[in-house]
């Protein structure tokens, strides 16, 4: 079965930091781009950011929002992705979900498979 | 503000067709056949339903349906089903730095 499964979520003080795994199963996980999305309670989807396949560099995209504080990176001999966030502010609280790009393309065109979510709240 | 545009809510009744618009700009929806549409019911995670405007992916019932017009997209839902009745977003591709963009969602209620 194609999975992805998040974890690592919790409640962190606002300026600390975080990190988020993401493992994967049923599949060659080092084939795909992998992607973060996340989603505020009660509010609606926001992209985070994602990694393309070692194929088309491995290199590392994000949205203006998160841009030098989150990193993304994959371990493709454990087929685990990570985001880790810096510098976290209240804004960030959200369910974060880890999604796989649909296809193995050099762009994060669609997300087909979406993981269970883990829930990342930022109070002091 | 969402990037995207999308209607609050739609409802329809058992059986009905209903169609949810999706508005963007050139530099999204216009210009790339990126568009992707999610179902997602309360408490779960997001499910694909349709990918590049219009492709369905192995699973998701032929009474989903996406197409393209200039800046807006749409999904059609056509034989209307209670299990239906979740919140639907589309997302794009987008020139601007923030890769993907997602609409502000639309509420499906089935009559």
């Amino acid at each position: 079965e194609v999975q992805l499964v998040e974890s690592g979520g919790g409640l962190v003080q606002p300026g600390r930091s975080l990190r988020l795994s993401c493992t994967a199963s049923g599949f060659t996980f080092g084939d795909y781009a992998m992607s973060w999305v996340r989603q505020a309670p009660g509010k609606g989807l926001e992209w985070v950011g994602f990694i393309r396949s070692k194929a088309y560099g491995g290199t590392t995209e994000y949205a203006a929002s998160v841009k030098g504080r989150f990193t993304i990176s994959r371990d493709d001999s454990k087929s685990i992705a990570y985001l880790q966030m810096n510098s976290l502010k209240s804004e960030d609280t959200a369910v974060y979900y880890c999604t796989r790009v649909v296809s193995g393309s050099y762009s994060p065109d669609a997300f087909d498979i979406w993981g269970q979510g883990t829930m990342v709240t930022v109070s002091s | 503000q969402s990037a995207l545009t999308q209607p609050a809510s739609v409802s329809g009744s058992p059986g009905q067709s209903i169609t949810i618009s999706c508005t963007g700009t050139s530099s999204d929806v216009g210009g790339y056949n990126y568009v992707s549409w999610y179902q997602q019911h309360p408490g779960k995670a997001p499910k694909i339903m349709i990918y590049e405007v219009s492709n369905r992916p192995s699973g998701v019932s032929n009474r989903f349906s996406g197409s393209k017009s200039g800046n807006t997209a749409s999904l059609t839902i056509s034989g209307l089903q209670a299990e239906d009745e979740a919140d639907y977003y589309c997302s794009s591709y987008t020139s601007s730095s923030t890769l993907v963009v997602f609409g502000g969602g639309t509420k499906l209620t089935v009559l």
